[in-house]
């Protein structure tokens, strides 16, 4: 059972334009969530996180909405890159124990 | 889709002990694994890489020998923790990557060293 669900495989973006990967999740126990993002032949490296307290968390470019009633998050990044190309996962746990994933996005920046 | 079983998911065991994590992957042959180390609310800390039957690259910092990891076939990888001490106590995730595939997460292992 895919508690975290990425819905959408692939998203490709111009150069300059704003990325948004969604993701979904069915447990309205998770309370902190994480972003990844991998770059082929190499591990995945963190991004960005946000906990249930807040809506809203942002780093330089990249920023994570939460909306809980809703149970979805998106990564917004801003301006997109082309380094940016990478497959992003959005990660779910509760109080930072067992954590589930999503089945990644792959962006394509277009320069 | 793929998936990538860790187990055990809680393990408490006493100072001075080693513990075993293993993680599989289920349907797809798995050529590299990462094992990543959280923290309580910090990010995953990437531990070290192993490809299957080569020694496995840690990252700076990393004990070798008080973490050891073994990817002896293409659908298991173990790492243990040699005599483990509190501090050792955390969140510890593996990874599993295939040749044509992207990389599936384990759920993790809580360890906790009394």
């Amino acid at each position: 059972d895919q508690q975290v669900k990425q819905n959408s495989p692939s998203l490709s973006v111009q150069e300059g334009r704003i990325s948004i990967l969604n993701c979904d999740y069915t447990n309205s126990m998770f309370d902190y969530f994480l972003w990844y993002k991998k770059y082929p032949a190499e591990g995945p490296t963190f991004l960005i996180s946000i906990s249930s307290i807040k809506d809203k968390n942002e780093d330089g470019r990249f920023t994570v909405f939460l909306n809980k009633s809703a149970k979805h998050l998106s990564l917004h990044i801003v301006p997109s890159q082309p380094g940016d190309s990478a497959v992003y996962f959005c990660a779910a746990s509760r109080s930072g124990n067992q954590f589930y994933f999503g089945t990644g996005t792959s962006l394509t920046v277009i320069p | 889709g793929a998936v990538v079983s860790q187990h055990p998911s809680r393990v408490i065991c006493k100072s001075g002990t080693s513990v075993k994590i293993e993680c599989r992957s289920l349907d797809f042959q798995a050529t590299t694994m990462f094992w990543y180390r959280q923290f309580p609310k910090q990010s995953l800390m990437l531990m070290a890489t192993s490809n299957e039957g080569s020694k496995a690259t840690y990252e700076q910092g990393v004990e070798k020998d008080k973490f050891l990891i073994n990817h002896a076939s293409l659908t298991l990888s173990t790492l243990t923790v040699t005599s483990a001490h509190p501090e050792d106590s955390s969140f510890y995730i593996c990874s599993a990557s295939g040749a044509n595939t992207e990389a599936f997460f384990g759920q993790g292992t809580r360890l906790t060293v009394v």
